[in-house]
């Protein structure tokens, strides 16, 4: 167990509607990252929180947010979805940028 | 940006055999090479990571190799066991000591590693 807690396990939900997944990382860690996981185009990096602020952007949608909140939990909000966006989405933390990476066991989002 | 290639896509090796994963790397301001092992239903987890100022570095049956030169790194197991059976990722980061940084990791598409009884 990687102490990083990710909810819902599993998401189904239409085309065009919003949701909101949500990462709880490991005790003591500030950064918070997020990641898509699809078949054809592997783990990509989306957006890395420091402490409650957006440190870097990678491969992140105009559609899709994310923010870290005082407790340090971090939430990623998709809108209008499509059916592309279905995916594993991964949260991952580590306790500063010179330590290594740690994942949850994702957030498995079907969009119908 | 940085682009990791990773091969093979799948491997089938007998029990107690080495196997070997290989990636290169694009980026020759890459500093560190984690490799992670994704097993059915769960997160990819760390399994051995490397640095660029390190040629070699082993931690029980695992060992990963880095030629900086030639951009290009291996993760090797040796006697390999039913539960090594998973999906290996190998990854590349421009930090020398960042587990991420601004671009994130660059992963590799990864390599189905099959272990045969």
């Amino acid at each position: 167990d990687s102490g990083v807690t990710q909810t819902p396990k599993h998401l189904i939900t239409a085309t065009g509607q919003r949701v909101t997944l949500r990462c709880s990382p490991r005790s003591g860690d500030l950064s918070v990252y997020w990641y898509q996981q699809s078949l054809d185009q592997g783990l990509q990096f989306l957006i890395q929180y420091y402490n409650g602020e957006e440190r870097a952007k990678g491969n992140i949608l105009e559609r899709f947010s994310a923010q870290q909140f005082p407790d340090l939990h971090s939430e990623l909000n998709l809108s209008s979805l499509e059916l592309g966006d279905s995916a594993l989405y991964f949260c991952a933390s580590s306790v500063a940028d010179d330590s290594p990476l740690h994942f949850g066991n994702g957030t498995r989002l079907t969009v119908t | 940006g940085e682009n990791v290639e990773q091969h093979p896509s799948t491997l089938s090796v007998q029990e107690g055999d080495s196997a070997v994963i290989k990636c290169t790397y694009s980026d020759s301001a890459s500093n560190y090479f984690p490799w992670y092992k994704q097993e059915l239903g769960k997160g990819p987890q760390l399994i051995i990571d490397i640095r660029s100022n390190v040629g070699e570095k082993k931690d029980q049956r695992i060992a990963v190799t880095l030629n900086k030169t030639a951009k290009h790194f291996s993760l090797h197991i040796t006697e390999t066991q039913p539960e090594d059976s998973a999906v290996y990722f190998c990854a590349a980061s421009p930090f020398m000591y960042s587990g991420g940084g601004a671009d994130g990791l660059t992963f590799g598409k990864g390599t189905h590693l099959i272990i045969q009884p």
